[in-house]
């Protein structure tokens, strides 16, 4: 079947780099996306990985190796604005996109 | 989580045509429903806002003559692209918020619609 897990919910220290990871198992991989989405607001793209490694883009890396169904978001010197949800997501085939749950991400100061 | 279901997942129309797109939620009643248009590589745009009994709720910029939305049930919202254009070809994405749930959306696979 197709599945995607994230956890349900972090916390992390401002100023400080948390880890959100993504595992999936899907039918097809035609890439992954993250995306940020704080409360009312649609959802933000962060990154699209669909080659193995590591892609940094400012303060946000992901990372994905397609054998081991598996990526992680890595958000450095974290800031109070990035308390959102972040959603990872698969591309299946062509038309599907398969949604993780969402990681509710809180940070303190 | 929820499981929410779109279809057709691509649709391919002349221009001129309307093209309808369902979205379901199987195992939930959705009280809120949003729909969204995805370029690629590109953040979500949010669309439209319906809320259980309640029309729809566009967003600027956004047409409710042109992309017309039912709320027809607590698990079905139809979006229905009446005339489309080439424009128009997108992907077309939904999620759905149940009652009581303010933070947690559920999304569906997409639909992606190219109009010739």
């Amino acid at each position: 079947g197709q599945n995607i897990d994230q956890p349900t919910e972090m916390t992390a220290t401002e100023g400080a780099i948390v880890q959100i990871n993504c595992t999936y198992q899907t039918s097809g991989f035609n890439g992954l996306f993250w995306y940020q989405q704080h409360a009312g607001e649609a959802p933000t793209f962060l990154s699209y990985n669909v080659l193995d490694g590591l892609e940094e883009k400012g303060r946000f890396s992901s990372f994905l190796s397609r054998s081991k169904g598996y990526s992680y978001l890595l958000l450095k010197e974290l800031q109070m604005k990035d308390s959102a949800s972040y959603l990872c997501a698969v591309i299946q085939g062509d038309y599907q996109l398969i949604w993780g749950a969402g990681t509710k991400l809180i940070i303190k100061p | 989580g929820a499981v929410v279901s779109q279809h057709p997942s691509w649709v391919i129309c002349k221009s001129g045509t309307s093209v309808k797109i369902e979205c379901r939620s199987l195992d939930f009643q959705a009280t809120t429903m949003f729909w969204y248009r995805q370029f690629p590589k590109q953040s979500l745009m949010l669309m439209a806002t319906s809320n259980e009994g309640s029309k729809a709720t566009y967003e600027q910029g956004v047409e409710k003559d042109k992309f017309l939305i039912n709320h027809a049930s607590l698990t079905l919202s139809t979006l229905t692209v009446t005339s489309a254009h080439p424009e128009d070809s997108s992907f077309y994405i939904c999620s759905l918020r149940g009652r009581g749930e303010a933070d947690t959306q559920y999304f569906g696979p997409g639909t992606r619609l190219t109009v010739l």
